[in-house]
């Protein structure tokens, strides 16, 4: 069936640093990829995606780049600040059913 | 306008009671979703309904757990006699029509089962 690798599992970085999360996927039905942003006690908020016509979509300091031979997508954060802390998931959908990725725990250091 | 709310937000219950979980889609949309997340792991999907079809009950871990969704909109989740392996948040979400579209979340309920 279809599985989604996301890494790392944890990431830290200094304020003001570049952060990249990476996802690969298996089943090249998959035509949309959203990436989530968790922050403690909430729901998931979508935060970017993108469909498999475009390589790379951008959104101020959000990124998200896919390559589809390859099967992979990225999620680039770029001048973090610390409200960008959060658990990010990235996501497949072969079908109706979302395929999430087990997530990231961004930390970002003042 | 207004998002997917659920309700309640927290509920402590002792085993063996039974639950009830209520969500709120964005009005319009068809597709609506039931997760499970236990402390600090991924999302594990439960139940999908899209419209007056079947549903999807592939990911309901056991018979305890069953779902309605009452004219299109509203869905009640159920988890009869639970145990404490069922504390978790859960989370409905709902899309304009499922496959492949954008799936909106709610705050999620968070269940502590004593």
């Amino acid at each position: 069936g279809e599985n989604v690798e996301q890494h790392p599992s944890t990431l830290s970085v200094q304020e003001g640093d570049s952060a990249v999360i990476k996802c690969t996927y298996s089943d090249s039905a998959s035509n949309y990829f959203p990436w989530y942003k968790q922050e403690l006690g909430k729901g998931p908020q979508l935060i970017i995606d993108i469909r498999s016509n475009v390589g790379e979509k951008k959104d101020q300091r959000i990124a998200v780049t896919l390559n589809k031979t390859a099967k992979h997508f990225s999620l680039h954060i770029t001048e973090t600040q610390p409200e960008d802390s959060a658990v990010y998931f990235c996501a497949a959908t072969p079908t109706y059913k979302y395929i999430f990725g087990t997530g990231t725990r961004l930390k970002v250091l003042a | 306008g207004a998002g997917v709310s659920q309700s309640p937000s927290n509920k402590v219950t002792e085993k063996g009671k039974d639950v009830e979980l209520r969500c709120d889609p964005i009005s319009g949309h068809t597709a609506l979703y039931w997760y499970r997340q236990s402390l600090g792991q991924g999302l594990e999907f439960l139940i999908y309904f899209q419209g007056n079809s079947a549903p999807d009950k592939s990911g309901l871990p056991s018979d305890r757990f069953s779902a309605e969704r009452t004219g299109g909109s509203v869905s009640t989740l159920t988890i009869q006699r639970t145990q404490q392996e069922d504390s978790a948040v859960y989370l409905c979400a709902s899309s304009s029509r499922g496959k492949q579209e954008t799936q909106y979340f709610g705050p999620g309920t968070r269940l502590l089962v004593l």
